[in-house]
């Protein structure tokens, strides 16, 4: 069964950095983009990043572009995103997410989600 | 960016009864539309895709309509299980995928 488990979160002060990670299983992971989409707390649901199957385009929310970099490893079935300069208004609950077209060159539905890792922004 | 607004914010149904939650576009998103369930301290999960095809796994009770600005999800015979955030999300316009803000279906 596809399986998604998010790492990496805690407390960081503003404008220090954090990497998180998203270990994928149960599924051919180098055929599918994947997703960031991040929730702050008692709010909805914000899309981060999406990085293709291969790694070969990257896009990213307006929110976030210049500090977030999103990147995989197919070789290690994982996906990470590197967050720097980071903000109090960037606290949330961040998911990875798969995207529902395998080879896919356009964003579609995300159909596996992880249960996601809590970063908090606080000095 | 294309504006998804979800209507109402709260939904008071008795369990067994029928709950229409609505999502509107700010400009046409085709059938390019998917609804999303998500319970307390979980993460989503994919309901609808296309505007009105269920998931995999996901009972005949929910279903989806609409296309261009205007969905609908409708849950037949609400269970108890049923009461949550439903998010819709549009990805139409892509790479930029955005999020309704929710709708809490509650338990009258």
């Amino acid at each position: 069964q596809v399986q998604l488990v998010e790492s990496g979160g805690g407390v960081v002060q503003p404008g220090r950095s954090l990497r998180l990670s998203c270990a994928a299983s149960g599924f051919t992971f180098s055929t599918y983009a994947m997703h960031w989409v991040r929730q702050a707390p008692g709010k909805g649901l914000e899309w981060v990043a999406v990085i293709w199957y291969d790694g070969s385009n990257k896009y990213y929310a307006d929110s976030v572009k210049g500090r977030f970099t999103i990147s995989r490893d197919n070789s290690k079935n994982t996906l990470y995103v590197q967050m720097n300069s980071l903000r109090a208004e960037d606290t949330a609950v961040y998911y990875c997410a798969r995207d529902a077209l395998p080879f896919g060159d356009m964003v579609t539905h995300l159909d596996y989600w992880g249960q996601g890792t809590l970063v908090t922004v606080s000095s | 960016e294309i504006v998804m607004t979800q209507s109402p914010a709260t939904l008071s149904v008795s369990p067994g009864k029928r709950a229409t939650l609505s999502c509107r576009a700010s400009q046409s998103v085709s059938s390019n539309l998917a609804w999303y369930q998500q319970k307390p301290g979980q993460a989503p999960r994919l309901l609808i895709y296309g505007a009105s095809t269920r998931a995999t796994g996901i009972p005949a009770r929910f279903s989806g309509s609409g296309s261009g600005t205007e969905f609908s999800l409708t849950i037949s015979s609400l269970q108890s299980e049923d009461f949550a955030v439903y998010y819709c999300q549009q990805y139409n316009n892509w790479p930029s995928i955005t999020f309704g803000q929710g709708t809490r279906l509650e338990i009258k």
